[in-house]
C-alpha cells in the first residue's frame, strides 16, 4: 500500500496567517490526490481533488499543488472556520490511503 | 437535498457480525460509485471499501479482506457493509460517501473525490 505522510501533525496559527501543509507519498501518484477538511464530530469535507482542483463551493483561499510524491495544501488567509484537521488521500491505486492528518489549532 | 444516512452500528462482541446500511436520497444512487470510510476513536481516516455503480467491482483495504463485504441495492437506493469476525480494532465511526467519477470505468483520471458523506454510525467491538 502507498503510505501518505503529512507534516506537520499539528500546529498553531492565527487568523489571517498563510499556512501550508505538506503531504508526501511513498511512491509516485501522479496528481491523484485529494484533500479533506474535518471538524470535530463531523464528517469530512472535500476541498481539493486532482491535487489542485478546488471543489465547487470551497473558498478560493484554499489551494493545492504538487505531483509525483510531494504535495501541499495552502490556506492563504486563515479564517476562524478553517481551524480543523486536514487529510490528504491518494487514489492512484488501491487501497486508497489517507495521511495521518494535520490538526490546525488557534494560536 | 442530497443526503446519506448510515444506520446499523452498535456494540458487538469480538468475533461477532454487524451489517451497516447507508440510505441515499436526493440523487441518482445507481449512477455513483460508493465508499465506506472509518475513523477509530481519536484517530485518522481509513478508507475501507468501495463498489462500482452496478456492483461488478469491489475493492477493500487489506485489513478487512475476507471479513467485510460491501454491497448495494440500487432499487432501494442503499449501500451496505456486512462485517464478520469483528475485532477490537474495527471499533470506529463508519461513514458512507459518494464518489465523483466523470467516467464509469473507475479510472483515477476521472475520479474527483468523495463529495457527499453521511453523518456516520458507531461500531464498538468489545466484550
Amino acid at each position: 500500500a502507498i503510505r501518505m505522510t503529512q507534516s506537520p501533525s499539528s500546529f498553531s496559527a492565527s487568523t489571517g496567517d498563510r499556512v501550508t501543509i505538506t503531504c508526501r507519498a511513498s511512491q509516485g501518484i501522479s496528481s491523484y490526490l485529494a484533500w479533506y477538511q474535518q471538524k470535530p464530530g463531523k464528517a469530512p469535507k472535500l476541498l481539493i481533488y486532482a491535487a489542485s482542483t478546488l471543489q465547487s463551493g470551497v473558498p478560493s483561499r484554499f489551494s493545492g499543488s504538487g505531483s509525483g510524491t510531494d504535495f501541499t495544501l495552502t490556506i492563504s488567509c486563515l479564517q476562524s472556520e478553517d481551524f480543523a484537521t486536514y487529510y490528504c488521500q491518494q487514489y492512484y491505486s488501491y487501497p486508497r490511503t489517507f495521511g495521518q492528518g494535520t490538526k490546525l489549532e488557534i494560536k | 437535498e442530497v443526503q446519506l444516512v448510515e444506520s446499523g452500528g452498535g456494540l458487538v462482541q469480538p468475533g461477532g457480525s454487524l451489517r451497516l446500511s447507508c440510505a441515499a436520497s436526493g440523487f441518482t444512487f445507481s449512477s455513483y460509485w460508493m465508499s465506506w470510510v472509518r475513523q477509530a476513536p481519536g484517530k485518522g481516516l481509513e478508507w475501507v471499501a468501495n463498489i462500482k455503480q452496478d456492483g461488478s467491482e469491489k475493492y477493500y483495504v487489506d485489513s478487512v479482506k475476507g471479513r467485510f463485504t460491501i454491497s448495494r441495492d440500487n432499487a432501494k437506493n442503499s449501500l451496505y457493509l456486512q462485517m464478520n469476525s469483528l475485532r477490537a480494532e474495527d471499533t470506529a465511526v463508519y461513514y458512507c460517501a459518494r464518489e465523483i467519477h466523470t467516467d464509469p470505468s473507475g479510472d483515477p483520471y476521472y475520479y474527483y473525490g468523495m463529495d457527499v458523506w453521511g453523518q456516520g454510525t458507531t461500531v464498538t467491538v468489545s466484550s
